[in-house]
Formats: C-alpha cells, structure tokens, sequence
C-alpha cells in the first residue's frame, strides 16, 4: 500500500482478555516503530524493530506487551490479559533506514479502548 | 532513560505573529532532530529535521540546533489559523535506534 495501515482502526476489548493489533507497514521500509498515545500526551516508545528483531524493546512497560515481525514486513502488537490503564491509540510509524533524517512515516493508529 | 522535553502550552499567538516552540533532551549523543505537527485526532506528520547546529529554514518554518545546550526550537513566522495543533519535538541518537517524542506543545493562533 501507499502508506502505513494499521487494523483494527478500533478496538473495544474487555479487561482481562488477549488483544493483537496489527502494522502494515510502507513496502521497503525496514525500521518499525510502536508506539502508544494517551489523550493530551505524545506518543510513549514501545518497541522498535529493525527488520525481524527487535532492536530497542525497552519501551514495553511489562511482560504483557509483546510484539513480532517474523518477516520484516507486518508487525503485530499483541496485549494480554488488557487492563483499563491500557486504553490509548496506539500507533505504528515506519522508515527507510538511510541515515540523519529519515522521516518515519505513521500510520492512522488503532484506538484500544479496555472496558 | 532518554528524555524529551516540552512545554506543554497552549501557546497563543495572534494571526501573523511568530510562534517559537522549544525543546530540551537529555542524550547528548543524539544526532538527529525533527519537529512533527498533529492536528486533534490525526497522526503526527513530519514538518523539519535538523541534525547540524545552527538555523535550517523551510517556507514559513526555521527549526534552530544547539547541541551544546542540548536545546532545538521551531519558529514558525506568519502564523494562520490552521497552523493551530500539537507540534512534537522528537530526537533520534543515531541511525538504527528509537526516535523519541516529547510530550507536544499545543499551538491555538487565533483570527
């Protein structure tokens, strides 16, 4: 696609239960960002992956956050057992790796909302 | 723990005034720095980056490097209405690692 997709553009989960959000990102890009926005916030650094690792993960608040790129293509963000504190949008970017100023490139987000 | 920090605002201006945002960072080794605009309930979308000390200049928008004091700041001359979002300050060590966002500086220009 043109630009970077994120499915679902909505997500209402109820607490407890197990959540995927998934990133298709721009075709060619290699870096994948993740990250999560709260209302009046900017966006929290999750993970970051460069192709198929992770290459800075340290922005996963806790062991129930967890997210792949098995191919360096598509990544999925993947919640278990959601709390209310993780309602946010949470939105994917994606870059070229070509040095000083690549811009990364975001997508629409998805906007968890745990009830 | 690598910090990005912003003045959370709002900022008004007038229509036709200069607004100046700023932004301070912790990780004296970063390297590269951009300025992103979000309008209420969009995605960010890239407006500069700098990565030289000094001024670089863009139709109406200069972002401003100081690595030394660790400081980079947006001017943005002939403010319009539509001009009116949050503008986020974030700042990469180098190439291959996270780009980091501070928290945005609300920008309200009024007619």
């Amino acid at each position: 696609g043109a630009g970077v997709s994120q499915t679902p553009s909505n997500k209402v989960t109820e607490k407890g239960k197990y959540v995927e959000l998934r990133c298709d990102p721009i075709s060619g890009h290699t870096a994948l960002y993740w990250y999560r926005q709260s209302l009046g916030q900017g966006p929290e650094f999750l993970i970051y992956f460069q192709g198929t690792g992770a290459a800075d993960d340290s922005g996963l608040p806790n062991d129930r956050f967890f997210a792949v790129r098995p191919e360096g293509s598509v990544s999925t963000l993947k919640i278990q057992r959601t709390e209310r504190g993780d309602s946010a949008v949470y939105l994917c970017a994606s870059s070229s790796q070509g040095g000083q100023g690549t811009e990364a490139f975001f997508g629409q987000g998805t906007r968890l909302t745990v009830v | 723990q690598k910090e990005v920090e912003q003045n959370s605002g709002p900022l008004s201006v007038p229509e036709g005034a200069i607004a100046s945002l700023n932004c301070t960072y912790s990780d004296r080794g970063s390297q590269s720095f951009f300025w992103y605009r979000q309008y209420s309930g969009k995605s960010p979308e890239l407006i500069m980056f700098i990565y030289s000390n000094g001024d670089k200049e863009d139709g109406r928008f200069t972002a401003q490097l100081n690595k030394a004091s660790q400081y980079v700041s947006l001017l943005i001359r002939d403010s319009q209405p539509s001009d009116s979002a949050t503008y986020l300050c974030a700042v990469k060590e180098r190439a291959g690692t996270a780009l980091i966002f501070g928290k945005g500086t609300t920008l309200s220009v009024s007619s």
